[in-house]
């Protein structure tokens, strides 16, 4: 069965990275698109970023002003978020999903999830 | 970006009783609107996308309408397991894919 494995997340303190990854199996990885969504304690859902299958395109969300990365290895079946310059506002858990389709649609396979917390 | 509005924030309902969930965009997405509901400490689950089509094992009580700006999840019956929060999604605007606040159902 389909199955996302988030890890990576943790308390980090303002101004500094953390990779996020996100582990695949029980479907072709290769074939499909990927994206991070990420949740404020106690808040909505909000969609960060996007990539497709062979990582040819990317796409951000505004609300993140260039401080993402995502990148994959289709090779290891993993899906990666790099985030930098993190700030309070960051914090939340942050899910790896799997898109429908060949352009950034809605989400059918979601991880359970990984916190971060950015603090002193 | 296109801003999505659900409604109401908070929807109290009896066991067995039916529901009725809005969400309006802030443009027209056509049909392209996706359903999820997400139960306290787990991931969201995807319910119905195109506006009506419902994902892989997801029950016929939940049931989809709507096109354009205003769109409705119906769930006939409600069973105990039904008691979560049910996010709308829009993804007319692929350069930026937004959700609705959300809508807890909640037992009465």
């Amino acid at each position: 069965q389909v199955q996302l494995v988030e890890s990576g997340g943790g308390l980090v303190k303002p101004g500094g990275s953390l990779r996020l990854s996100c582990a695949a199996s029980g479907f072709t990885f290769s074939d499909y698109s990927m994206s991070w969504i990420r949740q404020a304690p106690g808040k909505g859902l909000e969609w960060v970023s996007y990539i497709s299958s062979s990582s040819d395109y990317t796409k951000y969300a505004d609300s993140v002003n260039g401080r993402l990365i995502i990148s994959r290895d289709n090779a290891k079946n993993s899906l990666y978020l790099l985030i930098n310059g993190l700030r309070a506002e960051d914090t939340a858990v942050y899910y790896c999903a799997r898109v429908l389709g060949i352009a950034p649609t809605y989400f059918d396979y979601w991880g359970q999830g990984t916190l971060v917390t950015v603090s002193s | 970006e296109i801003v999505m509005t659900q409604s109401p924030a908070t929807l109290s309902v009896s066991p067995g009783e039916g529901a009725t969930l809005s969400c309006r965009a802030s443009q027209g997405v056509s049909r392209n609107l996706a359903w999820y509901q997400q139960k306290p400490g787990q991931a969201p689950r995807l319910l119905l996308y195109g506006a009506s089509t419902r994902a892989t094992g997801i029950p016929a009580r939940f049931s989809g309408s709507g096109s354009g700006t205003e769109f409705t999840l119906t769930i006939s019956s409600l069973q105990s397991e039904d008691f979560a929060v049910y996010y709308c999604q829009q993804y007319f605007d692929w350069h930026a894919l937004t959700f609705g606040g959300g809508t807890k159902v909640e037992i009465k």
